[in-house]
C-alpha cells in the first residue's frame, strides 16, 4: 500500500503570509493530485503533476512534484481567507489520499 | 449535467440497523469511487468499480459492508448491522476511466451517517 503523509496536520496564519504544505511518501507515484476540500463539501481537485521536478501554478498556489516523484509541495503566496480549506493530495486513480494539512487564513 | 449526487445527506441509525446510500455519477463517467471520511482525515478508498464491474476493494473493508453498480450508472452502499465505529462522511466520487490514470474525479456533497 502506497501511503502519503501531509504536514503540517494543522496551520493557523493571517491574511497575507505565505505558506507551504507537502505531501511525503516512502513510495515513488506516477502521478500526485492536490484537491482543497470545503466544509461540508466532497473534495475539489486543483492540480495533477506527472513528472518529476515539474512546478505548476494556479494564481497564488504553486504545486512542486519531486524530482524523485516521492513528494510534492504546495506554496500559497498572500494567503486570502478564501484559501482555508482541507488541502489533500492523493495518487494515482484516486486510491490513496494523504490525512491532510487544514488550513485557516484568520481575516 | 449536475454533478455527482448522493443520498442521503444525513443519516442517522441505531447501532446494528442496516443502512443503504446511493451515489448517482455524472453521466458519462464509467469510474465510481466509494470512500468513508472522518473529522479532520483524507478521504480512505472503500472501493472503486469500472462500469459495473467493481475493480478493487480496500483490505480495511468489512463483509459488513458491499456496494453494487448493477447497471454501470448509480451505485449504492450498503452497510450491515451498523457499529458506532461506522459513524462517518460517505463520499462518491465518479470520473472518466480507460487507460487515463490521471483523470480528475468528481466528488459529491456526501452522506452523513451517525450511529446512536
Amino acid at each position: 500500500t502506497q501511503l502519503l503523509e501531509q504536514s503540517p496536520q494543522f496551520l493557523s496564519i493571517q491574511e497575507g503570509e505565505n505558506l507551504t504544505v507537502y505531501c511525503n511518501s516512502s513510495s515513488v507515484f506516477s502521478s500526485l493530485q492536490w484537491y482543497r476540500q470545503e466544509p461540508g463539501e466532497g473534495p475539489v481537485l486543483l492540480v495533477t503533476v506527472v513528472t518529476g521536478g515539474e512546478v505548476k501554478k494556479l494564481k497564488r498556489l504553486t504545486f512542486q512534484f519531486g524530482d524523485a516523484r516521492k513528494d510534492s509541495s504546495l506554496h500559497i503566496t498572500a494567503a486570502q481567507p478564501g484559501d482555508t480549506g482541507l488541502y489533500l493530495c492523493a495518487g494515482p486513480r484516486q486510491l490513496t489520499f494523504g490525512s491532510g494539512t487544514q488550513l485557516t487564513v484568520l481575516p | 449535467d449536475t454533478g455527482v449526487s448522493q443520498n442521503p445527506r444525513h443519516k442517522i441509525t441505531k447501532r446494528g440497523q442496516n443502512v443503504t446510500f446511493r451515489c448517482d455519477p455524472i453521466s458519462e463517467h464509467n469510474r465510481l469511487y466509494w470512500y468513508r471520511q472522518t473529522l479532520g482525515q483524507g478521504p480512505e478508498f472503500l472501493t472503486y468499480f469500472q462500469n459495473e464491474a467493481q475493480l478493487e476493494k480496500s483490505r480495511l473493508l468489512s463483509d459488513r459492508f458491499s456496494a453494487e453498480r448493477p447497471k454501470g450508472s448509480f451505485s449504492t452502499l450498503e452497510i450491515q448491522r451498523t457499529e458506532q465505529g461506522d459513524s462517518a462522511m460517505y463520499l462518491c466520487a465518479s470520473s472518466l476511466g480507460g487507460d487515463r490514470l490521471n483523470t480528475e474525479a468528481f466528488f459529491g456533497q456526501g452522506t452523513r451517517l451517525t450511529v446512536v
